[in-house]
């Protein structure tokens, strides 16, 4: 299993451009989730999704989209990039269910800077 | 969401022991996490504890949980130079969809 995988893995953006940071995983989990780590603030939750066609929003959801229209895939839109946006992202899967220990499983991150 | 609070750094020397302490808000936590980061990479999960328990141990790491004062410890046994990492605290949150995390505390391991 390649477990979760994020592209890019760098990415540098104008103010005002848009792009898609992709997610997959191949473990079959039910939950998928987006977070952003900024320096000192820990891992705070943009999106999340239950299963394809759910999403709902977390902590932060200003400025960006989601959509589940897979298991698999869970890509995050940002609509019009801005510099509060530069920022750390990880994409998290978990199994969870009943008797699941909501243990999520994290990829290897997208670097996204705005300028 | 809720505060999950953690220290923020923390310096040991190689071979010491670690204690890295951390106090979560929501007593409907299921389970609680450790999680490990490296430079440049993403989150690891150490452990996990369920909120039934008051300790667990895994090789070099043990975990303790006070539920009434609602505070987890992690503490890292001999500590080596390739512990040095940042280490995030996490409780699921009411939805169980996610999990709440701490701010991280950066350990370094000195030789």
């Amino acid at each position: 299993n390649a477990g979760v995988t994020q592209t890019p893995k760098f990415q540098v953006l104008k103010t005002g451009q848009s792009m898609t940071l992709q997610c997959a995983q191949d473990m079959n989990h039910e939950y998928m989730s987006w977070y952003r780590q900024d320096p000192g603030m820990g891992l705070r939750l943009i999106h999340y999704s239950v299963g394809a066609g759910i999403t709902d929003q977390g902590e932060v959801p200003n400025g960006y989209n989601v959509s589940r229209s897979t298991t698999e895939d869970f890509p995050l839109r940002l609509l019009s990039a801005a510099p509060s946006q530069t920022s750390v992202y990880f994409c998290a899967s978990s199994p969870g269910g009943v008797g699941q220990t909501y243990e999520q499983y994290f990829g290897p991150g997208t670097r996204l800077t705005v300028t | 969401g809720e505060d999950v609070e953690q220290s923020l750094f923390l310096s040991v020397r190689e071979g010491d022991s670690s204690v890295i302490n951390c106090t979560y808000t929501d007593s409907s936590s299921t389970y609680l996490y450790w999680y490990k980061q490296e430079p440049g990479a993403g989150l690891q999960l150490l452990t996990y504890i369920f909120s039934n328990m008051d300790m667990k141990q895994d090789q070099r790491l043990t975990v303790l949980l006070n539920k009434k004062d609602k505070h987890l410890s992690l503490r890292i046994a001999d500590t080596q130079t390739g512990d040095s990492a940042i280490y995030f605290c996490a409780e699921n949150s009411n939805s169980g969809y996610a999990l709440n995390f701490g701010k991280g505390t950066s350990l370094l391991v000195t030789p």
